[in-house]
């Protein structure tokens, strides 16, 4: 079935430092791939998606590239802020199927220190 | 992107009563689903609820566990029944477009709904 493999945190960064969080997907066709982003005592939010082989999603300084190669959508920020500090989660809607339910990775946490 | 509503935004119940939550949209969606978060935890689909058919269930959710209301397009209730401190999670509904203009099934969630049983 499909599956997400997000990178183990948590990731503790300083600020002004340059963030990659890895995510790797099996899945069947070609999925749409997405990042949302849970920030203390908040729901999910989208921070971005990518539809298709080399898509480049970004939002708020983030940005992931939809590698078919590698099976990948890293996401990346060049300077975090201590505002970023969340919980980010990689998920993949694969096509086909009546549902098309996302599924999840498990979640990095995101400290950024002042 | 839709607007997702939740009631309520969090609460403390008793082991063995039941606990209604509420989701309001602001547009008229097809499908909606209800999801668990445990402590800590990634997110876990229980049901996909469509409007005028009877919600689908995962694997290890069960509807007198968490039955399921979809009267309209843009709203939609969970119940959790019968409550453990197993329970105690935070609860969010989405909504998968795509609406006017937008190709890309792309779920959009509410706030949660923070559940804590003693």
């Amino acid at each position: 079935g499909d599956s997400v493999t997000q990178m183990e945190g948590p990731v503790t960064l300083s600020e002004e430092a340059f963030l990659t969080i890895n995510c790797t997907y099996t899945a069947t066709g070609y999925p749409s791939l997405f990042w949302y982003v849970q920030y203390p005592g908040e729901g999910l939010q989208l921070l971005l998606k990518a539809t298709k082989a080399d898509d480049k999603g970004s939002n708020k300084g983030f940005e992931a590239t939809y590698r078919k190669e590698t099976t990948s959508f890293h996401l990346e920020k060049g300077s975090v802020q201590v505002s970023d500090s969340a919980v980010y989660f990689c998920a993949l809607s694969a096509r086909g199927g009546s549902a098309r339910q996302l599924t999840f990775g498990s979640g990095t946490q995101l400290t950024v220190l002042p | 992107s839709a607007v997702i509503s939740q009631k309520p935004s969090r609460d403390i119940c008793q082991r063995g009563t039941s606990l209604t939550i509420q989701c309001q949209v602001d547009s008229q969606v097809t499908m909606m689903f209800w999801y668990r978060q445990q402590p800590g935890q990634s997110l876990t689909l229980i049901a996909t609820a469509n409007q005028g058919s009877e919600a689908t269930y995962e694997s290890g959710f069960v509807i007198d566990k968490f039955p399921i209301s979809r009267p309209n397009l843009t709203f939609s209730t969970l119940t959790v029944s019968n409550m453990s401190p197993e329970d105690s999670s935070i609860y969010l509904c989405s909504v998968r477009s795509p609406w006017t203009g937008e190709k890309t099934d792309t779920q959009y969630f509410g706030p949660g709904t923070r559940l804590t049983v003693l």
